[in-house]
């Protein structure tokens, strides 16, 4: 049973540019929960996917942007790239109102 | 003040003693709280959900919830080397629904054969 995944493991990009990053849920989730954690500090909650749908978000730019597919993957998209966007970014993925499992992360560094 | 509040640490027990961490929670409207290990480098992953008050106990590990107090914790019993890691504290603030968890900073543990 295949668990999160998430591509890439590790990015680096430029101030100004844009990045996307993708998740593929848990067999059986249907829902994708983004976060972003910075170094020493907890993860912040960036959005939810459910349909295909945003259903919830934090207090994250409108930079922040994201996506859902048919098949519940679900990209991240972040534009106009700062310095202080280099984090891990993290996705979870839960059916309806189950516990949310994370994949391995995706290590953004913005220089 | 912050939502989910947990002692950075770190905190230092002996190999085999029970450690305890603490977490308190700011949103009387949280209803469901989960504790995460986080080893270094690696990503959050879920030890424990609990959603009614009082004790949930799996294996070596045993989640407490008093809502009246806002408080949860984790006991780890019989701790080993290998549950040095940072633990993470996390609410939900609306009932399950999958909604977005909080997460405290995390609390980093320490066992010391």
């Amino acid at each position: 049973d295949a668990g999160v995944t998430q591509s890439p493991t590790h990015l680096i990009k430029t101030r100004g540019q844009q990045v996307t990053l993708r998740c593929s849920p848990k067999s059986g989730h249907d829902t994708v929960s983004w976060y972003q954690q910075a170094l020493g500090q907890g993860p912040q909650f960036i959005f939810q996917y459910y349909e295909e749908e945003e259903r919830q978000r934090g207090n994250f730019p409108d930079r922040f942007s994201g996506h859902q597919f048919p098949n519940y993957s679900s990209e991240l998209n972040v534009n106009a790239l700062l310095l202080g966007d280099s984090a891990l970014y993290l996705c979870a993925s839960s059916w309806g109102g189950s516990d949310q499992y994370f994949g391995p992360g995706t290590r953004l560094t913005v220089t | 003040q912050k939502e989910v509040e947990q002692n950075s640490g770190p905190l230092s027990v002996p190999e085999g003693a029970i450690a305890s961490l603490n977490c308190t929670y700011s949103d009387r409207g949280s209803q469901s709280f989960f504790w995460y290990r986080q080893y270094s480098g690696k990503s959050p992953e879920l030890i424990m959900s609990i959603y009614s008050n009082g004790d949930k106990e799996d294996g070596r590990f045993t989640a407490q919830l008093n809502k009246a107090s806002q408080y949860v914790s984790l006991l780890i019993r019989d701790s080993q080397p290998s549950d040095s890691a940072t633990y993470l504290c996390a609410a939900e603030p609306i009932y399950n629904q999958g909604g977005k968890l909080i997460f405290g900073q995390g609390t980093e543990l320490s066992v010391k054969p």
